[in-house]
């Protein structure tokens, strides 16, 4: 089955704190990897995607790492700031049979509360 | 930028209503989509279009319709709104028919509430 778990579900740090996010996927077979930023009443919004080929991409102070023979990928963030709260979504395109389309897998999303 | 307009934040309708979400992009995206987002799950999808007047049903279409008439606009319908339904709805759009390199513009979501 086709499934994104991320991990934790929350997490609160204090500002200037590093933390890292998980996500652990079952897809199969496998397009890309990405992540996205959905802060309170906003839609989410694309941070990076990782191609089956990438291990490690960097977004000002996101980066995210692939190991695709493990299906788990990490969203890190360094010297967290206050505007960094938000829902972080791994999302995991499967890549499509023929004659048919690409299918996203969202995965719950980790909640992330950088106090001051 | 790209601008994906919802065109209500908030709605409260009863049991039964017909439901009609609207949502605009302006950037001569392709493709759109209807997602909903619950908590404790990932966004599902609804139904999506990569043409007007095409579209195809996503993993959760019941209870569910769409209307394409025009390349900027993607309606969501509910026939009868059931309590069900109370969810946060989400528009996105794409630039390209395989969203590989093209990443989801998502509106701002409209809060419905069903009584």
């Amino acid at each position: 089955k086709n499934q994104v778990e991320q991990s934790p579900q929350s997490l609160i740090i204090l500002e200037g704190k590093n933390c890292t996010l998980q996500c652990n996927y079952t897809v199969s077979p496998f397009s890309n990897l990405r992540w996205y930023k959905q802060d309170t009443g906003r839609g989410p919004v694309s941070l990076t995607i990782m191609t089956f080929s990438e291990n490690t991409k960097s977004n000002g102070r996101y980066t995210a790492t692939l190991d695709a023979d493990t299906k788990q990928s990490s969203l890190h963030i360094t010297a967290s700031q206050l505007s960094d709260s938000a829902s972080y979504i791994c999302v995991v395109i499967r890549s499509p049979p023929p004659g048919g389309y690409n299918k996203l897998i969202f995965g719950a999303g980790t909640r992330l509360a950088v106090h001051p | 930028d790209v601008k994906v307009t919802q065109s209500s934040r908030y709605l409260v309708k009863r049991t039964g209503e017909k439901v009609f979400l609207e949502c605009v992009q302006d950037m001569d995206h392709e493709n759109m989509f209807w997602y909903r987002q619950d908590p404790g799950l990932g966004l599902r999808l609804i139904y999506f279009s990569y043409d007007v007047k095409m579209k195809e049903k996503g993993d959760i279409p019941e209870g569910y319709s769409v209307s394409r008439e025009k390349k900027e606009r993607f309606s969501l319908i509910l026939e009868s709104a059931s309590t069900n339904q109370t969810s946060m709805y989400l528009c996105a759009s794409s630039l390209r028919r395989a969203p590989r390199d093209s990443p989801l513009h998502f509106g701002n979501g409209t809060r419905l509430t069903v009584t």
